[in-house]
């Protein structure tokens, strides 16, 4: 069975300070890797997409992949209490069009 | 910018009905899924659809499950005979597999089996 595992936190972090959240997976197969922000109630948001390994960078956001370690983070910097939220982890399988959701990890940013 | 619309946005059924769900995808997206997410669990993958087909389940996607494009704009799920472990949140999600931008959810429908 092919899992993501996410730690379901609350990651609870100070307004302004980078917020950290973590996610692997086990399918050595999977190319691609998302990460969606969920409000409570609603549907889930892409943030950031990433299919190389190393750093990629959007606004306040980073997403890092390493494969060789099947480990996928997401940075955020300057957290705002807008960030509250929970941070979905996604990967898609491979030679599948699906993708595999992690539990989430529930992010809360204090004024 | 572009979105994935989803009727109605919340439906409570009798235990044993029939339920369509309703999602209009991004116009110029070929792909097209629906997952679901019950309370406080995962979001997991029932069906995606491309070419006017089924192209992959999940063991979800049983018989009690099917889906239609009736017309080309409309993608829908319908739920025959319902029951109280349907109840969940159903997002519908549309792509253009060809940028990899990953999937547009809709707003979903949150279905109330009763």
């Amino acid at each position: 069975q092919k899992e993501v595992e996410q730690n379901s936190g609350p990651l609870s972090v100070p307004e302004g300070a980078i917020a950290s959240l973590n996610c692997t997976y086990s399918d050595r197969g999977s190319q691609s890797f998302f990460w969606y922000r969920q409000y409570s109630g609603k549907s889930p948001e892409l943030i950031m997409s990433i299919y190389s390994n190393g750093d990629k960078e959007d606004g306040r956001f980073t997403a890092q992949l390493n494969k060789a370690s099947q480990y996928v983070s997401l940075l955020i910097r300057d957290s705002q209490p807008s960030d509250s939220a929970t941070y979905l982890c996604a990967a898609e399988g491979y030679n599948t069009d699906k993708l595999i959701f992690g539990t989430g990890t529930r992010l809360q940013v204090f004024p | 910018e572009p979105e994935v619309t989803q009727t109605p946005s919340h439906q409570v059924t009798q235990m044993g009905q029939e339920v369509i769900l309703r999602c209009v995808p991004i116009s110029n997206h070929l792909y097209f899924y629906w997952y679901r997410q019950i309370l406080g669990q995962k979001v997991e993958f029932l069906v995606s659809f491309y070419n006017n087909e089924i192209s992959e389940k999940s063991e979800i996607f049983d018989d009690q499950f099917s889906v239609e494009r009736p017309d080309g704009s409309n993608f829908t799920l319908k739920i025959r005979s319902t029951k109280l472990e349907d109840s969940a949140m159903y997002f519908c999600a549309s792509s253009d597999r060809e940028v990899l931008y990953g999937y547009t959810f809709g707003s979903g429908t949150r279905l109330t089996v009763v």
